[in-house]
């Protein structure tokens, strides 16, 4: 089956620790985008990719980085520069500009 | 998102039409998209518009018009299933770039 996965689905840390979301897509797409979302809010844009080995800052990317060694995988990490890491993380893939995009189910990032 | 806005909340009753409208930014537009997300869940897509005009899509339907930066999101025959949040999302270019920004979602809350 096509799709994009993101693991693990709850992962807790301590405070000061980096951590890495994990997200794959088997689905050919070019594009991958990660988000965030706090209680009650939309979507914020941390990073975006559309071809292998480039990416770009969205809105909020001070405080994590992403790679794209491969077209299938996107991982996130969230450093210990990140003031405020505990949120719901989304990890989306497409086909680029004008295309619609398709997102994993989530990782619930909880630091204490 | 910046540059996207939405209502905040919305109440209807059940079986009623309910009109969601978002506004967006034009430069760079590259098209508009509205996706539903319940509680805790990621979003799925419901539609998209890159022409002026009415999408059709069974009970929903959306309407563009790029001139005005202006789309909306109409949901007819309402079900207590449609209790969700509702995003608007805007494909954007900017410096050869393509990214896909969110607007912070509108609650619709359906009642019996």
């Amino acid at each position: 089956d096509g799709g994009i996965t993101q693991s693990p689905k709850y992962l807790f840390r301590k405070e000061g620790q980096n951590v890495t979301l994990s997200c794959e897509q088997n689905l050919n797409h070019d594009a991958m985008y990660w988000y965030r979302q706090d209680p009650g809010q939309g979507l914020r844009l941390i990073y975006y990719s559309q071809i292998v080995n480039d990416f770009q800052k969205g809105d909020i990317a001070e405080g994590y980085s992403v790679s794209r060694e491969k077209k299938e995988s996107f991982p996130l990490t969230v450093t210990s520069a990140q003031k405020n890491p505990t949120a719901f993380y989304l990890c989306a893939s497409g086909r680029g500009e004008g295309t619609e995009a398709f997102f994993g189910q989530g990782t619930r990032l909880t630091v204490v | 998102g910046q540059n996207i806005d939405q209502p905040t909340e919305m109440t209807a009753t059940e079986g009623a039409i309910v009109q969601i409208n978002c506004t967006y930014q034009t430069s760079g537009f590259n098209g508009l998209f509205w996706y539903q997300q319940h509680a805790g869940e990621a979003p799925t897509f419901l539609s998209y518009n890159v022409l002026d005009g009415l999408e059709e899509k069974g009970r929903f339907s959306s309407f563009l018009s790029r001139s005005k930066g202006y789309s909306y999101l109409l949901l007819k025959e309402l079900q207590m299933k449609d209790s969700a949040s509702y995003l608007c999302a805007e494909s954007l270019t900017t410096d050869s770039w393509g990214k896909l920004q969110f607007g912070a979602g509108t609650q619709v809350v359906v009642t019996p």
